[in-house]
């Protein structure tokens, strides 16, 4: 595997299940973040990890519980879920720079709907 | 706090045409400004980048400048092809702990024959 993945593609879930979204960088970096993106909408900065740290929380329901084992995998986890949550979840890493600058990897994608 | 604005889509060209794509900014500092494209059913992929002003970013026939007078990093293209439909996103990182991007709205082209 090469870049950045993420599984599942598709995840179709009921308000009271509880699923976990999955990414994995193959890039050696030390930064990793989800976003949400949703129709007609600025892709959103959910968390942010730098060196398995969260460093950012962008006011997230509790909801989503976001998990960094280590540097290369990053989780999301979900659980009563309400179906304006549905949208395209985006996974990105970065190898961070004092300076910054550096462009982010995204991966594919996990685009979730919740019934 | 920082902010991209992107021309409203969509864009509908005839293959061939030429392509500009305006994007704006609001940062302090001195940013990085991003193109992304996201090709349908696919996650977003860097188009080109700019660290600072006056340099241009290009690839693929795509290009931008970085003018920091002017706050502006607008995309052109001097002839379109049907597989360039996608959604362009203009981005921008400010500095800190880790680089954050702030994402424009997107703007979605269509390439017809």
């Amino acid at each position: 595997e090469t870049g950045v993945t993420q599984t599942p593609r598709h995840l179709v879930m009921g308000m009271t299940n509880k699923k976990s979204l999955k990414c994995e960088q193959h890039l050696g970096h030390n930064a990793m973040y989800w976003y949400k993106q949703s129709a007609k909408k600025p892709l959103e900065l959910m968390f942010v990890y730098s060196l398995e740290e969260r460093v950012e929380n962008n006011s997230v329901p509790s909801r989503f519980s976001p998990e960094c084992p280590n540097s290369s995998h990053l989780f999301l986890h979900l659980h009563t879920l309400q179906p304006e949550d549905s949208a395209l979840y985006l996974c990105a890493s970065t190898q961070h720079l004092a300076g910054g600058g550096n462009e982010q990897f995204f991966g594919p994608g996990t685009r979730l709907t919740v019934l | 706090g920082d902010s991209v604005t992107q021309m409203e889509g969509p864009v509908t060209l005839s293959e061939e045409a030429f392509l500009t794509i305006n994007c704006t900014y609001t940062a302090t500092g001195y940013p990085s400004l991003f193109w992304y494209v996201q090709y349908p059913g696919e996650g977003l992929q860097l188009l080109l980048k700019a660290t600072k002003a006056d340099d241009k970013g290009s690839n693929k026939g795509f290009e931008a400048t970085y003018r920091k007078e002017t706050t502006s990093f607008h995309l052109e293209k001097g002839s379109v092809q049907v597989s360039d439909s996608a959604v362009y996103f203009c981005a921008l990182t400010s500095t800190g702990t880790a680089s954050k991007l702030t994402f424009g709205t997107g703007t979605r082209l269509q390439v017809t024959l």
